[in-house]
């Protein structure tokens, strides 16, 4: 089954605990994407990933790393959460070129203590 | 960077009748226009999209337009149903070679239809 999985699907942690949450995709995209979803902003992009080694930086990067050592895997790294971290994260992936829809994963609600 | 405006943020319309979003844009780059609908605990989901060089794509009860000289476009449902409840995002991105640049996304409507 063609899909893009989160995990960990929910989280609780402290301030200052790095955390990494893992995005996964079987469909050979070459476009990947970590959003965070808050109430009244709707969707901000944290990074994308164009391709493998390639990264850039969206809307709202600060506080976060990603990587993109496989083409099926871009990880969100959290080096030291905060409070103001706590948000329901998406990824999504796409292919490129003609074909753009993005395919969500299930997100992953953070809070940050 | 790019801004993107999206009214109303709720909208209640009666099981039957329309219900229009609309969305503005501030880059004139920007050349990819989707529409997401995200239903109560989902992820969202992409229902339409259009590019630059089309004014209007339907696709059943859905209808997107999009005026590039205003900078606007707009999300049209008829015939509602009580299954079109749901949050939708507008978003805008440039394409490259390489596909979407990075996508901005409106800020939601919570659309209710009312039985």
């Amino acid at each position: 089954e063609a899909q893009v999985t989160q995990n960990p699907r929910y989280l609780i942690t402290v301030t200052g605990k790095k955390l990494t949450v893992t995005c996964s995709q079987n469909m050979n995209h070459e476009y990947m994407s970590w959003y965070r979803q808050d109430p009244g902003l709707g969707l901000r992009q944290i990074y994308y990933s164009m391709n493998v080694e390639v990264t850039d930086k969206g809307d709202v990067p600060e506080g976060y790393k990603v990587s993109r050592k496989e083409k099926r895997n871009f990880p969100l790294i959290l080096e030291s959460p905060s409070p103001n971290q706590t948000s329901l994260y998406f990824c999504a992936s796409s292919f490129s070129v003609d074909y753009n829809e993005q395919f969500f994963g299930p997100g992953t609600r953070l809070t940050v203590l | 960077g790019e801004n993107v405006e999206q009214h109303p943020s709720t909208l209640s319309v009666q099981e039957g009748d329309s219900a229009v979003i609309k969305c503005t844009y501030s880059d004139s780059a920007s050349n990819y226009f989707p529409w997401y609908k995200q239903e109560l605990g989902k992820r969202p989901q992409l229902i339409i999209d259009i590019r630059s060089n089309v004014g209007e794509k339907k696709d059943q009860r859905i209808a997107v337009t999009l005026n590039k000289t205003a900078k606007h476009f707009s999300l049209h449902i008829t015939e509602t149903q009580p299954e079109d409840s749901a949050v939708y995002f507008c978003a805008a991105s440039r394409l490259s070679n390489f596909g979407n640049e990075k996508l901005t996304f409106g800020t939601g409507t919570r659309l209710t239809i009312i039985p």
